[in-house]
């Protein structure tokens, strides 16, 4: 079965300073990964989505970009962080079935 | 523009009655809903999903019922338990859409004993 490893759980960073949240995926290979945020009031918005290794889709105009490394590895990043950035962002990647397996999720606060 | 709606931000039952969430979509091209249900400060978990080719899938205690004519999904949880409390988002996905997901705001259940 899949597994989705994500961290760290929670992140408190100043306004202006970078970010690199990572996701790293067990139990399958060459998975389409997904990242999404959950800001308050708001359902789970699809930032980016990743088929391959280096393919990366930006679903959303915004201060933060996603790079795909390795097959199992997707991070989310940002040069200078923004007060409109804190939410919890989630990992996701693609299951059998069509359902996702999430990752447990990093809620980021941007002071 | 919101292509997929939950117009109740909550619902209260009592356990062991029925909870009834209901969720709209616009987009005709959707073909695969999905419930997920969340805990807080949890990443969401998967719990039934249902092909435009069908109008009910059920699972245990949950069944999902599409209506295609109206854009109109529902989850049914019969009986409803404590451990149900929860947020639950409808998703939806079109064809040949990467398995993008398309989320609802969510509905706060909350089963009382």
């Amino acid at each position: 079965s899949q597994t989705i490893h994500q961290w760290p759980a929670t992140l408190v960073q100043p306004v202006g300073s970078p970010l690199s949240l990572e996701c790293t995926v067990e139990g399958t290979s060459n998975p389409n990964l997904y990242w999404y945020r959950q800001a308050a009031g708001r359902g789970l918005q699809l930032l980016f989505y990743s088929v391959g290794i280096g393919q990366i889709s930006s679903e959303v105009p915004q201060n933060l970009s996603a790079s795909r490394p390795q097959d199992r590895q997707f991070i989310l990043s940002s040069k200078k962080l923004l007060l409109s950035d804190s939410g919890f962002y989630l990992c996701a990647c693609e299951g059998l079935g069509g359902g996702y397996t999430f990752g447990s999720g990093t809620r980021l606060t941007v002071v | 523009d919101q292509q997929v709606k939950q117009n109740s931000p909550s619902l209260s039952v009592q356990e062991g009655r029925i909870s009834i969430l209901n969720c709209d979509y616009t987009n005709s091209m959707f073909d695969y809903f999905l419930w997920y249900k969340k805990y807080p400060a949890e990443g969401p978990t998967f719990l039934i999903s249902i092909s435009s080719i069908k109008d009910k899938n059920e699972d245990g205690r949950f069944t999902v019922f599409l209506n295609k004519s109206a854009k109109h999904l529902s989850l049914h949880i019969v009986p409803s338990q404590p451990g149900d409390s929860a947020v639950y988002f409808c998703a939806a996905s079109e064809e040949g859409s990467n398995y993008k997901l398309t989320f609802g705001k969510g509905t706060l259940l909350t089963v009382n004993p």
